[in-house]
């Protein structure tokens, strides 16, 4: 019975450097989502998968990000050339279980780009 | 575009109070709302959710309500404690996506 699981929780980085955060969603759910939570923009949607459908990636700020998901299970968010702005909390989220709609956050990850 | 808010921004109240929540959505047409509690340096714990063809779910000490037509919902919490401290989130769906919405976030302190 475990939970949405994140690594690394906490990752410090110099700008320009790229870094991967990596989410493990909860067993079964067929969907995932990354958001990001910043001090001046509250928590806002990146990007979204389900099952082998294309991934909505309307949250995506820039071309710097990307994300994957492998064989439906495991996700990696990529951010590109890191700014000081991408400074957050990064948080992954998965659904598709009994209650197929409600969303189950992992603990995030702190990213600092120094 | 849809925007969600939530009233107050920051709550103080002794331990043994009810209180509410609220949360708005300028968009009626949602999908489902979720309410959250976040505590301090940690990630979002699920407390309620309620889909668009309901008006109410209620789990323990604490009842959300929802009224699509006037974009409210609300959070009641019976009797507080202290351990109810933290920032409680609502979140919406708009209908034809899955991605939530975020609340600015209600930052709930109750005293023992």
């Amino acid at each position: 019975g475990a939970g949405v699981s994140q690594s690394p929780s906490n990752k410090v980085t110099e700008k320009g450097k790229d870094v991967e955060l990596r989410c493990d969603p909860i067993s079964g759910h067929t969907a995932l989502y990354w958001y990001r939570q910043s001090l001046g923009q509250g928590l806002e949607f990146l990007i979204y998968f389900q099952g082998n459908s294309a991934p909505d990636k309307s949250g995506l700020p820039s071309d710097r990000f990307s994300a994957e998901r492998t064989g439906g299970s495991v996700s990696t968010l990529t951010i590109q050339r890191t700014q000081q702005e991408d400074s957050a909390v990064y948080l992954c989220a998965s659904s598709g279980g009994t209650s197929i709609y409600e969303q189950y956050f992992g603990p995030g990850t702190r990213l600092t780009v120094t | 575009k849809q925007e969600v808010t939530q009233i107050p921004a920051a709550l103080s109240v002794p331990e043994g109070e009810n209180l509410v929540l609220n949360c708005s959505f300028t968009d009626s047409a949602i999908y489902n709302l979720q309410w959250f509690r976040q505590d301090p340096g940690k990630g979002l714990t699920s407390l309620l959710l309620i889909q668009s063809s309901q008006r109410e779910q209620t789990s323990g000490r604490l009842n959300a309500s929802l009224d699509k037509s006037s974009g409210r919902s609300t959070l009641y919490i019976a009797a507080s404690q202290p351990g109810d401290s933290a920032t409680y989130l609502c979140a919406v769906t708009t209908s034809g996506t899955y991605k939530y919405i975020f609340g600015t976030g209600t930052r709930l302190k109750v005293l023992a």
